[in-house]
């Protein structure tokens, strides 16, 4: 049972703060990590995606993977108000059928109070 | 607009009846995958497709559970004998590489 763990939160910064939110997995294969973004009611929404080991840069938002650690993390600069919704983890499937089939994290709601 | 659709977006219905939701992909797309969200929970993965061939199902997808996608494009996913357990979030996503997209889902609240 391959699973991915996310601390649920919340997580409540101040605006302008960097928010640092945190995921492992327990699959040593897994090749393709993603983060979603989810604002209640609605379905996520694609934030980054990351195959390699490092750090992946886009605008305000940064992702990291470690995969000798089984680790992924989104720190997300100069947060916004418009940022609190629940963050979610994917993992990625790859090869033979299960091409592409992600496992998610519960999720972190992450709050960013004015 | 050019991402994923799903109809309907609400469903009621009682205990017991058939419901069948619908998903249109990114027109480009082979691959299309169905998942189930709960409240406080991240999306579970139910079946995929790659073309017109669903290549997997997952255990959490009972007999009572069925998806088609008959040409390779649109999909459907019927609910037999609906029960209250069924009461979810149904998204679909599809994709050309690994990258997912979601459509808005179909809530669906059994009675």
């Amino acid at each position: 049972q391959k699973e991915v763990e996310q601390n649920s939160g919340p997580l409540s910064v101040p605006e302008g703060a960097i928010a640092s939110l945190n995921c492992t997995y327990s699959d040593r294969g897994s090749q393709s990590f993603f983060w979603y973004r989810q604002y209640s009611g609605k379905s996520p929404e694609l934030i980054m995606f990351i195959y390699s080991n490092g750090d992946k840069e886009d605008g305000r938002f940064t992702a990291q993977l470690n995969k000798a650690s089984q680790y992924v993390s989104l720190l997300i600069r100069d947060s916004q108000p418009s940022d609190s919704a629940t963050y979610l983890c994917a993992v990625g499937d790859a090869g033979g059928t299960s091409y592409g089939k992600l496992t998610f994290g519960q999720g972190t709601i992450l709050t960013v109070h004015p | 607009d050019t991402g994923v659709s799903q109809d309907p977006r609400h469903k009621i219905t009682k205990r017991g009846q058939n419901v069948t939701f619908r998903c249109d992909p990114i027109s480009e797309h082979n691959r299309l995958y169905w998942y189930r969200q709960t409240l406080g929970q991240g999306p579970e993965f139910l079946t995929y497709f790659q073309n017109e061939a669903q290549l997997e199902k997952s255990r959490l997808l009972s007999d009572r559970f069925s998806a088609e996608r008959p040409k390779g494009s649109f999909s459907t996913l019927e609910i037999q004998r609906t029960e209250q357990g069924d009461s979810a979030m149904y998204l679909c996503a599809s994709s050309l590489a690994l990258t997912q997209y979601f459509g808005p889902g179909t809530r669906l609240l059994v009675l």
